[in-house]
């Protein structure tokens, strides 16, 4: 199946600045995740993206976090003020016929 | 309610089986399989929905118990390509998200 794709590959950010996470998916994909996965740690669900609205979010999505689909077809994850603990690998994943296609993923690094 | 997976590490020489053990307290729609290795994405493996199917991917297979509410996932005859670690993902319900457990991490040596 066509691959995810996702940018930046790596982004190195300050405390407190806002950090966006940009995902193409397959447009006529309905449902859209985002995930993190801290350093040698499980893949923790962020949110749910059904038919351009949040269906699901988990207890880390908070104030601080955001999704969008601004155009259509990309995919955003916004992080407004980040702190060193956002520190992560950003996976975004799409269900197809059967599992999730993860993209390659963001590794973000908060300093 | 993130399932539980066991055991935490597995190490295996080539030609070796493995089980890995998901479990839930609560009731299941679904179990995915995924295998992600270091510094990649999760790569699906399999789907098992409810109704007991066991499915199967190359030497890898699964089950799924509903009334248990587990799944167990199958390595026969491990090949050096199998390392990595491998996670379930669960879901309660159609059409909600996955929550994946600690994974397992798998070493097949030769």
């Amino acid at each position: 199946e066509p691959e995810v794709t996702q940018t930046p590959s790596h982004q190195v950010t300050q405390m407190g600045q806002e950090v966006i996470l940009r995902c193409v998916p397959i447009s006529n994909h309905l449902y859209f995740y985002w995930y993190r996965q801290i350093l040698g740690q499980k893949v923790e669900f962020l949110v749910s993206f059904y038919n351009n609205e949040i269906s699901e979010k988990s207890e880390i999505f908070d104030d601080q976090f955001s999704v969008e689909r601004p155009d259509g077809s990309n995919f955003t994850l916004k992080i407004r003020s980040t702190k060193l603990e956002d520190s992560a690998m950003y996976f975004c994943a799409r269900q197809g016929a059967g599992g999730y296609t993860f993209g390659s993923g963001t590794r973000l690094t908060v300093v | 309610q993130q399932p539980v997976q066991s055991p935490q590490a597995v190490i295996l020489r080539e030609g070796e089986d493995a089980v890995i053990n998901c479990s839930s307290s609560k009731a299941l729609y679904s179990v995915h399989w995924y295998r992600q290795k270091h510094g990649e994405a999760p790569v699906f493996l399999m789907i098992l929905l409810k109704g007991g199917e066991q499915k199967g991917h190359e030497k890898i297979s699964a089950s799924f118990n509903e009334k248990k509410q587990q799944s167990s996932l199958y390595l026969t005859a491990s090949q050096l390509s199998y390392s990595g670690t491998y996670f379930c993902g669960t879901a309660n319900q159609a059409g909600t998200a996955l929550i994946f457990g600690k994974g397992t991490t798998l070493s097949v040596s030769s």
